[in-house]
């Protein structure tokens, strides 16, 4: 399996515009995590899916931020309009399902918004 | 606030020598899971330990969990530079929706001098 893939590796964005990180789980895994990581407030839960539908989205910081799932294969988060403080490099992870499974990562988008 | 706290922030230890981290959280927990992140990548899993365990190895991994004081260690015995990395652990929260969400500490970042 190739593992979890995220896209883009790397995105420089003008404040104000919209940006989109996508990312494709494992198949088989039910489980799908968006987690944010910056140096000031470590890796922090945006959003999980389980089974396709929207678990918790306490997390998610504004109302500019959302995230869909529309298959088992495939989630987008969004960001519209971006603003500088959320530069950060955003990780999707996904797991099998059940409390003792393990996250898988993926590699990253790193978000630099200008 | 974190789920995690985890000290030391950083360790530097010459190769050959014992890294330990360690790990408190404050609410209860199912298990508990350590991963390591090396620069510019993602989270990698290596060990889970159940809250009815006390103790768990994995080659050079060693691992101890404290229900009682909230707290888990991580010992890697004989470190090798290819160690250095961000070492983090997480904590599986059941939810009152009946599902898992998995929240991480603040990570240890370790050096392993050559």
């Amino acid at each position: 399996d190739a593992g979890v893939i995220q896209s883009p590796r790397h995105e420089v964005t003008e404040m104000g515009q919209e940006v989109t990180l996508r990312c494709k789980p494992i198949s088989g895994h039910d489980y799908l995590f968006w987690y944010r990581q910056t140096m000031m407030r470590g890796l922090e839960l945006l959003i999980y899916f389980n089974n396709n539908v929207p678990i918790d989205d306490s997390g998610m910081p504004e109302d500019r931020f959302s995230a869909k799932m529309p298959n088992a294969s495939f989630s987008t988060l969004k960001i519209q309009p971006s603003e500088p403080r959320d530069s950060a490099v955003y990780f999707c992870a996904s797991s099998l399902g059940g409390v003792s499974e393990k996250l898988f990562f993926g590699s990253g988008t790193q978000l630099s918004v200008l | 606030s974190q789920q995690g706290e985890e000290d030391p922030q950083a360790l530097s230890i010459q190769e050959g020598e014992n890294a330990t981290m360690n790990c408190s959280y404050k609410t209860s927990i199912n298990n508990l899971q350590w991963y390591r992140q090396n620069s510019g990548r993602g989270l990698v899993h290596l060990i889970l330990i159940r809250s009815n365990e006390r103790e768990k190895h994995s080659g050079r991994l060693r691992v101890t969990l404290d229900t009682s004081k909230k707290s888990s260690s991580l010992l890697i015995t004989a470190s090798r530079a290819a160690d250095t990395a961000s070492y983090f652990c997480a904590t599986a929260l059941f939810t009152t929706s009946g599902t898992y969400k998995y929240i991480f500490g603040t990570g240890t970042r370790l050096k392993v001098l050559a």
